[in-house]
């Protein structure tokens, strides 16, 4: 089966330090989306990119946050400037299509980002 | 935005069959109901869609009425290793902003 993938799987930062985590969507995804996990919490989403721009974010996604497909394969989240609280579980997703075409969003295995 | 209720918790033991029900009051006509599955430290994975009725397939089963206002997951015989946060999502098409409730923990015993 097709995967998701994330790197790195563990990222340890400074608080005020820049981090940008890389996930690989499936090659013929259209729709991608971040989703961060704190641990103990739910998945919350973060926002969504379709057609080279963001289609949705969450109030969670501030001005700190942004999203870029650099090339045809990377899909890229960047966080300027690291707070404590932004150490979570952060999942990449892609989807054929949206949920009212019977598309199902694949997740990747996380990076997990911790914030000193 | 369609938005999701299900039981905090449910325990279970082997070889029983689990049912989780989710309740999506306000789900648009175009929404699909998908159920995802995530352990710990892993990245929720797909279960199951559906639109209406009963969807079946090899790992579980999934009900809807015919009010679309409720589905229920249901895991045959389920073992140790089903052990799990189960989440129930409903797809808006109206948006790109695909919302997960708080979910299932679902803990089978021996």
């Amino acid at each position: 089966e097709p995967e998701v993938t994330q790197t790195p799987s563990h990222q340890v930062t400074q608080m005020g330090q820049e981090v940008i985590l890389r996930c690989v969507p499936i090659s013929n995804h259209l729709y991608f989306y971040w989703y961060r996990q704190i641990l103990g919490q739910k998945v919350e989403f973060l926002v969504s990119f379709y057609n080279n721009e963001i289609s949705e974010k969450s109030e969670i996604f501030d001005d700190q946050f942004s999203v870029e497909r650099p090339d045809g394969s990377n899909f890229t989240l960047k966080i300027r400037s690291t707070k404590l609280e932004d150490s979570a579980m952060y999942f990449c997703a892609s989807s054929g299509g949206t949920l009212t075409s019977n598309e199902k969003l694949f997740f990747g295995s996380g990076t997990q980002l911790s914030v000193l | 935005l369609a938005k999701t209720t299900q039981p905090i918790s449910m325990d279970s033991y082997e070889g029983q069959e689990v049912n989780i029900t989710c309740s999506h009051n306000n789900i648009a006509t175009n929404d699909y109901i998908t159920w995802y599955q995530q352990f710990p430290s892993q990245g929720p994975r797909f279960i199951i869609q559906g639109y209406k009725t009963k969807v079946t397939n090899e790992v579980a089963s999934l009900f809807i009425p015919a009010d679309r206002k409720s589905s229920t997951l249901s895991l045959p015989r389920v073992s140790l290793s089903d052990t799990a946060v189960y989440y129930c999502l409903v797809g808006d098409g109206r948006t790109y902003k695909y919302i997960f409730g708080t979910g299932t923990r679902l803990k089978v015993l021996a």
